[in-house]
């Protein structure tokens, strides 16, 4: 079965400073890969996704995440954060197949200081 | 545009009470979902629904129960609240299961006392 690793459980950035959240999957056949926002109180959002070709992928609000095969990893990033990308995100997985589900990691808290 | 709508937001029940969450999609999907999340351990799939007719355990479904009533609705039913099912419940629904991009609901909080 496939699973998503997010270590550590909050990020704290300087407004205008890079984000990086860090994403590792197991798998074994090709993933898919995605990447969701919660705000406070709201249902989580999809911020970008990979399923096949172009391994870097671009989202929504300036995000980016790149897949790296050799590396199992799809990190999310954007160059300048702003306060209102203070949120909750999760990485997720899924595989192709009749009985594939989406298999969410822990979620990591960002945190921007102004 | 509804997309996702999960009735009710908040629920207190006390130990052994039954209730059932319902949820309902607007957007023709074939797959729905129940997850919970809870602090410290993300969302957690309860059951699924890949298609209209079939549904299937997830990782945590002791405790629960569900119907997919029709296309559109995918309920969750608890027969005998225990305090261990204190969390937020999350529906969701998709084109189908593995690529498609899923939609949520804005969650329900229940508290079990």
């Amino acid at each position: 079965a496939q699973s998503v690793t997010q270590l550590g459980s909050h990020v704290s950035v300087s407004e205008g400073a890079l984000v990086l959240l860090r994403c590792n999957y197991s798998s074994s056949v090709p993933p898919y890969l995605f990447w969701y926002v919660q705000y406070p109180n709201q249902g989580l959002q999809l911020l970008l996704k990979y399923t096949t070709g172009a391994t870097l992928v671009k989202g929504i609000n300036g995000f980016e995440a790149e897949f790296k095969k050799s590396e199992t990893s799809f990190h999310l990033t954007k160059p300048s954060a702003h306060m209102s990308d203070a949120a909750e995100y999760f990485c997720a997985v899924s595989v192709t197949g009749a009985n594939s589900k989406l298999t969410f990691g822990k979620g990591i808290t960002l945190s921007v200081r102004p | 545009n509804a997309g996702v709508t999960q009735t009710p937001k908040f629920q207190v029940l006390k130990t052994g009470q039954s209730m059932t969450l319902q949820c309902a999609q607007d957007m023709n999907h074939n797959s729905m979902y129940w997850y919970r999340q809870d602090p410290g351990m993300g969302l957690r799939l309860i059951y699924y629904s890949a298609s209209e007719g079939t549904t299937d355990k997830g990782e945590v479904p002791n405790g629960y129960n569900v119907s997919r009533l029709n296309k559109r609705e995918f309920s969750l039913r608890l027969e005998s609240a225990a305090p261990s099912q204190t969390s937020v419940y999350f529906c969701a629904s998709s084109e189908a299961l593995g690529r498609t991009k899923a939609f949520f609901g804005q969650g329900t909080r229940l508290t079990v006392v």
